[in-house]
């Protein structure tokens, strides 16, 4: 089974300082992993993907297939970075075919304090 | 270039009614997705349609259904509502059925009383 685990709620950091929102993954087999923000009343969009290797906005991600982790990380974090984070991972079911989905996990809800 | 757009914004049925919300894919993507986010969740998969057909389906029963038409919209139709069907139902679409690049509508606030 897919399963997406977000253990922080609530994550509160200072203006300049470094941030990293926490995601680990159960899955059997190679998922693609994804970051997607929701800024306050915007929709959900995506922020990053592990396929692509990109940094967006100074936020990364490395896939840690050993420890089934795909960790969020900015180094300095900025008062925009306010958002309500979800890592969410695609691939196909168990039952193969072309039954893909995004499963998300419970979501972070990053405050920058000035 | 539009995005995805879903309508209505909010709505609000009684318990046993019925409800069908749309949505409208973003110009050039064959596939729709339905999501349901309730309240401090994160959103959780409902179905995926893909070239009008429906090609994967998560844990909810069957009175949640769905259409794509040929030009790629999509309804989402629920029967029997049931109170803890109140929540936020997210219409996705993309270029592929592969899961990556997908573009979020703005979604429809559910309430059942």
């Amino acid at each position: 089974a897919q399963r997406v685990t977000q253990p922080e709620k609530l994550l509160s950091v200072f203006k300049g300082a470094p941030v990293e929102l926490k995601c680990n993954y159960s899955y059997s087999g190679s998922p693609e992993l994804f970051w997607y923000v929701q800024y306050s009343r915007q929709r959900l969009q995506l922020l990053l993907r592990h396929i692509s290797r990109e940094s967006i906005k100074g936020f990364t991600a490395d896939l840690n297939k050993g420890e089934t982790s795909f960790h969020l990380k900015k180094p300095f974090a900025q008062e925009e970075d306010s958002a309500m984070y979800y890592c969410a991972l695609s691939g196909p079911s168990n039952s193969g075919g072309s039954n893909y989905k995004l499963t998300f996990g419970k979501g972070t809800l990053l405050t920058v304090n000035p | 270039e539009t995005g995805v757009t879903q309508s209505p914004t909010h709505l609000i049925k009684t318990r046993g009614q019925q409800v069908t919300l749309r949505c409208s894919s973003q110009s050039g993507h064959n596939t729709v997705s339905w999501y349901q986010q309730a309240l401090g969740q994160g959103p959780q998969f409902i179905f995926q349609y893909y070239r009008e057909e429906e090609n994967g389906r998560g844990n909810f029963p069957p009175r949640f259904s769905g259409l794509q038409f040929p030009n790629y919209s999509s309804e989402l139709n629920v029967n029997a509502l049931e109170l803890d069907d109140s929540a936020l139902y997210l219409c996705a679409s993309s270029q592929s059925y592969w899961g990556y690049g997908y573009t979020f509508g703005s979604g429809t606030r559910l309430t059942v009383v």
